[in-house]
C-alpha cells in the first residue's frame, strides 16, 4: 500500500537517552514534514524538507535534528530526550496539487513517552 | 503562538444534526485553508480544502465557508452521523508548503 510508514509506533525513553524516528514514503513526494501533536495544541511543525539533502526548521525545532539523505526517508532524532518531548509524532509528505487541494499524507504516528 | 485559532474545543451533536467548527487567522498571506479529520490512533487525513478566491466549497455533507474580510473560515457537517465522530483540525498555509494547524475540535455524534 502506498503511503507514509513510521517506525517505531511506540517507544519509552529515559531522560537523556537518544533515539531516531524513521519516516518512509513510497509516493516520490518532494516535501516531507515532522509534526508533534499535544493535547489542546494541535499539530506543530518541528522540521521539514523540500527535497533530498535539504532540511529547515519549523515552529518547535529545539531539541530535535533531522536528516533527508534519501528522497524517500526523513529521520527525526532526539539527542538527549526530555520529559517535555513526550508526545505523538507524525510524519507527512506532500504531493503535487490535485485541484485546489494538496495531497498531504500523514503516517499513523509514533507515541513517545520520556520518563 | 498559534497562527490559527480554532473553536470550540469539543462539541456533541445528535445524529442528523449540524456540527459547526470555526477558525480564525491573522496572517493575510495565507492562501490555502484545508480541514483534516483524525480518528483515534490514526494520522490526520485531508477532508476538504478551500482557497480565498471562493467563499464556499461543498463536498457531500461537508461545507467550508470562507470570509476573507473577517479572516475566518468554518466547517459545517450536515446530517452528522456517528461515523463522523473524530477530531477535526483546520489549517492554513502560505505558498502551500508549511501548514499551521488549529488546536483541534473533538466531535461526538450521539445516535
Amino acid at each position: 500500500n502506498a503511503g507514509v510508514t513510521q517506525t517505531p509506533k511506540f517507544r519509552v525513553l529515559k531522560t537523556g537517552q537518544s533515539m531516531t524516528l524513521l519516516c518512509a514514503q513510497d509516493m516520490n513526494h518532494e516535501y516531507m514534514y515532522w509534526y508533534r501533536q499535544d493535547p489542546g495544541m494541535g499539530l506543530r511543525l518541528i522540521h521539514y524538507s523540500v527535497g533530498e539533502g535539504t532540511t529547515a526548521k519549523g515552529e518547535v525545532p529545539d531539541g530535535y535534528n533531522v536528516s533527508r539523505l534519501k528522497k524517500q526517508n526523513f529521520l527525526l532524532g532526539l539527542e538527549s530526550a526530555a520529559p517535555s518531548q513526550t508526545s505523538v509524532y507524525f510524519c507527512a509528505s506532500r504531493g503535487p496539487p490535485q485541484g485546489p487541494s494538496y495531497g498531504y499524507t500523514f503516517g499513523s504516528g509514533t507515541r513517545l513517552t520520556v520518563v | 503562538q498559534q497562527q490559527v485559532k480554532q473553536s470550540p474545543q469539543s462539541l456533541i451533536v445528535q445524529k442528523g444534526g449540524i456540527s459547526i467548527i470555526n477558525c480564525a487567522y491573522e496572517n493575510t498571506a495565507f492562501d490555502y485553508f484545508p480541514w483534516y479529520q483524525q480518528f483515534p490512533g490514526k494520522g490526520p487525513a485531508l477532508l476538504i480544502a478551500i482557497r480565498p478566491d471562493v467563499s464556499e466549497k461543498k463536498e457531500g455533507r461537508f461545507t467550508i465557508s470562507f470570509n476573507k474580510s473577517a479572516k475566518q473560515f468554518s466547517l459545517h457537517i450536515m446530517d452528522s452521523q456517528p461515523g463522523d465522530s473524530a477530531t477535526y483540525f483546520c489549517a492554513a498555509s502560505k505558498n502551500d508548503y508549511k501548514l499551521s494547524f488549529g488546536a483541534g475540535t473533538t466531535v461526538t455524534v450521539r445516535a
